[in-house]
C-alpha cells in the first residue's frame, strides 16, 4: 500500500526557514517524480515544487525560486522541503505527492510573528 | 504558466441531480487533465485522469470529457457523499497549475 507522511511543519517567523520530510512506503521510490503541493488556509491548490526520481532535476513555481530547495534521499525513501526566507503568503498546508494519484496528509506551516 | 478557469465557483444541487464542473485552459493541454475531489481536512482525492479515465476504486457515476482546451466533469446523480470541493489540474506543462475549485453543497 502506498503511503506518504508529510512532517515538520511548525510555526515560524517570517524571515525563517523550516526542512519538510515526506516519508514514503509501498513503491519503489527512486523510480518516481516526486512533487509538493500547498493549499492556504480556505483556498486553492497551488503546485509548489516537483523533482525527478534520480533527483537530477528539479522544478519550481515562479513565487518560491531561489527561496525553496527540493530534494530526496532514496536510500531513506523521503522527500524534503528546504524553506528559506518565509513570508506571510507561504502559510499553507504542504502535501507531498506521488503523480497525481497518491497524496500525504499534509504538514501545517505558519509563518507569523 | 497555463492559466486553469474552473467555473462555476459554487453549486448547489439536489441528490439525484447531474452536475457538471467545467474548466477551460489558456492554452491547448491535450487531454492532460485531472480532477480532484477534495472534503475539508483531507488530502485531494483522484477521481479522474487525462480527461476522462476514472481512478480506480471510483463510483462510475464520475466522469470527465473534452480535449485542448474545454473540458467538462460530471456527476451523473449526485449522492450525499459527494459533497465536497472540485478541482481541475492540468498536467501538460509545468507548473502543474489547478483551477480556482468548486465547491458543492446539497
Amino acid at each position: 500500500e502506498v503511503q506518504m507522511l508529510e512532517s515538520g511543519g511548525d510555526l515560524v517567523q517570517p524571515g525563517g526557514s523550516l526542512r519538510l520530510s515526506c516519508a514514503a512506503s509501498g513503491f519503489t521510490f527512486s523510480n518516481y517524480a516526486m512533487s509538493w503541493v500547498r493549499q492556504a488556509p480556505g483556498k486553492g491548490l497551488e503546485w509548489v515544487s516537483a523533482i525527478i526520481g534520480n533527483g537530477a532535476s528539479t522544478y519550481y513555481t515562479d513565487s518560491v525560486k531561489g527561496r525553496f530547495t527540493i530534494s530526496r534521499d532514496n536510500s531513506k525513501n523521503t522527500l524534503y522541503l528546504q524553506m528559506s526566507n518565509l513570508r506571510a503568503d507561504d502559510t499553507a498546508v504542504y502535501f507531498c505527492a506521488k503523480g497525481k494519484h497518491f497524496w500525504g496528509q499534509g504538514t501545517l506551516v505558519t509563518v507569523s510573528s | 504558466d497555463i492559466q486553469m478557469t474552473q467555473s462555476p465557483s459554487s453549486l448547489s444541487a439536489s441528490v439525484g441531480d447531474r452536475v457538471t464542473i467545467t474548466c477551460q485552459a489558456s492554452q491547448d493541454i491535450s487531454i492532460y487533465i485531472n480532477w480532484y475531489q477534495q472534503k475539508p481536512g483531507k488530502a485531494p482525492k483522484l477521481l479522474i485522469y487525462d480527461a476522462s479515465n476514472l481512478e480506480a476504486g471510483v463510483p462510475s457515476r464520475f466522469s470527465g470529457g473534452g480535449s485542448g482546451t474545454d473540458f467538462t466533469f460530471t456527476i451523473s446523480s449526485l449522492q450525499p457523499e459527494d459533497v465536497a470541493r472540485y478541482f481541475c489540474q492540468q498536467s501538460d506543462n509545468l507548473p502543474f497549475t489547478f483551477g480556482q475549485g468548486t465547491k458543492l453543497e446539497i
